[in-house]
């Protein structure tokens, strides 16, 4: 069993779409948390670190749930620049990445 | 802001060379690491290193050996290239604690 695991998607959503991925961790040691986004043939870049209470950044939700070991991400209000592959990681002594997932918004 | 920099966004190299990687970071952070990402396998942890002169085997070494002489340079080393060691390479760098990590753009290397 990977580590960490994604739904590889794609997603294919509307632009104004509110979209949400999961993600779940089998080592209950992790300590941190985090969504990168990565766009294609470019380096991943962090997107938002994932906080135990669950925090915001505009239009975008992180949310962690450790009894279940599993951390989301929502989108709200969709836009054409946020088709990407966003890759949840967690951390330990070294960041574990999940495969990602691919979200294409269309007009 | 972190820079990460990695001295080629593309190489290609013949079987059985010796092949060189390298990363350099201005923020100075203790840790770096070599990832590759491959379709469908996503990012792989090759070699990390916490400190100068001090270095870790990731989950897949075989193939790799790593330099850490500076603090903020980490070389990658590919002893004798191969063809499945075709892939995007990719420099990150964190400081100490629970940090997410900051990557270089990434080096496509083809092994022909």
């Amino acid at each position: 069993r990977k580590e960490v695991e994604q739904d590889p998607g794609p997603f294919n959503v509307p632009e104004g779409a509110t979209v949400a991925f999961n993600c779940t961790y089998s080592n209950s040691a992790s300590q941190s948390f985090f969504w990168y986004r990565q766009d294609c043939r470019k380096e991943p870049k962090l997107l938002m670190s994932v906080y135990s209470s669950g925090n915001e950044d505009g239009r975008f939700t992180a949310q962690l749930n450790r009894a279940s070991q599993y951390i989301s991400l929502l989108i709200r209000d969709s836009k054409l620049s946020d088709s990407a592959t966003y890759l949840c990681a967690t951390l330990t002594d070294k960041l574990i990445f999940g495969t990602g997932t691919r979200l294409q918004v269309f007009p | 802001d972190v820079k990460v920099t990695q001295s080629s966004r593309y190489l290609v190299k013949r079987t059985g060379e010796k092949v060189f990687l390298e990363c350099v970071q201005d923020m100075d952070h203790e840790n770096m690491f070599w990832y590759r990402q491959d379709p469908g396998l996503g990012l792989r942890l090759i070699y990390f290193s916490y400190d100068v002169k001090m270095k870790e085997k990731g989950d897949i070494p075989e193939g790799y050996s790593v330099s850490r002489e500076k603090k903020e340079r980490f070389s990658l080393i590919l002893e004798s290239a191969s063809t499945n060691q075709t892939s995007m390479y990719l420099c990150a760098t964190n400081p100490q604690g629970l940090y997410g990590y900051t990557f270089g753009s990434g080096t496509r290397l083809t092994v022909v």
